[in-house]
């Protein structure tokens, strides 16, 4: 059975805070790695997709970095705003493309204190 | 661009009772998986359809089927529903290319339908 976790499941901090999550998960048969921002009342919103070990994508404040070897990745939030409350999913896919098949961490609830 | 939508978005339904959920990806996309989203379990993968063929199950009864037809929508059923199908039901959209395609490929989520069973 393929296990993703997240680490912390929640997250409250001042705005201006910098904050990071983790993501861990299964170091064989990798494919790529995904993380997504979820709001309440929205669809799960895609950040990033990585697929090569030592990856780092950046987006704006967000910034995630990626392990294959080790099987971690992690995100980060530099300056967080009252906007940046959500829940952060990472998502695992092993494989190949022939399969689109995510498995989903249980996610951090992120709440920035204004 | 339209993004994925769901119809419908809310449903109420009885125990016994079956129900069908519909997608439209996104244009282009072949791709098309169902996730089901309790407050216990996450997000936890249903299925996959690509090219009207189903690509991939996930670890559900048989009492969750779905089908994909030529212009990409696809529909999920539910038969025989029970308490513990109650649930957010959301479906993504990716290109889902054949080998060689970009492993950067996205999944794009619509808004989800949240069905009660009552």
């Amino acid at each position: 059975i393929l296990n993703v976790e997240q680490s912390p499941q929640s997250l409250h901090v001042q705005e201006g805070d910098s904050t990071n999550f983790t993501c861990s998960f299964p170091s064989s048969n990798f494919y790529a790695l995904h993380w997504y921002r979820w709001e309440t009342a929205k669809s799960p919103e895609a950040l990033f997709v990585m697929t090569l070990n030592g990856d780092e994508k950046k987006k704006g404040r967000i910034s995630a970095t990626l392990n294959t070897k080790e099987g971690y990745s992690y995100l980060y939030i530099k300056g967080s705003q009252p906007e940046d409350s959500a829940t952060y999913l990472c998502a695992f896919r092993g494989g190949s493309s022939n399969t689109g098949k995510l498995i989903f961490g249980q996610g951090t609830t992120l709440q920035v204190k204004p | 661009k339209a993004g994925v939508t769901q119809t419908p978005r809310y449903l109420i339904k009885t125990r016994g009772q079956q129900v069908t959920l519909s997608c439209s990806p996104i244009s282009g996309h072949r791709s098309v998986s169902w996730y089901q989203q309790t407050p216990g379990q996450g997000l936890q993968f249903l299925f996959e359809y690509f090219s009207e063929t189903q690509r991939n199950k996930g670890n559900f009864p048989g009492r969750f089927s779905g089908r994909q037809f030529s212009n990409s929508r696809s529909e999920m059923n539910v038969s025989t529903l029970e308490l513990g199908d109650s649930a957010l039901y959301l479906c993504a959209s990716s290109w889902g290319g054949l080998a060689g395609g970009p492993r950067t490929d996205t999944q794009y989520f619509g808004p989800g339908t949240r069905l009660t069973v009552l």
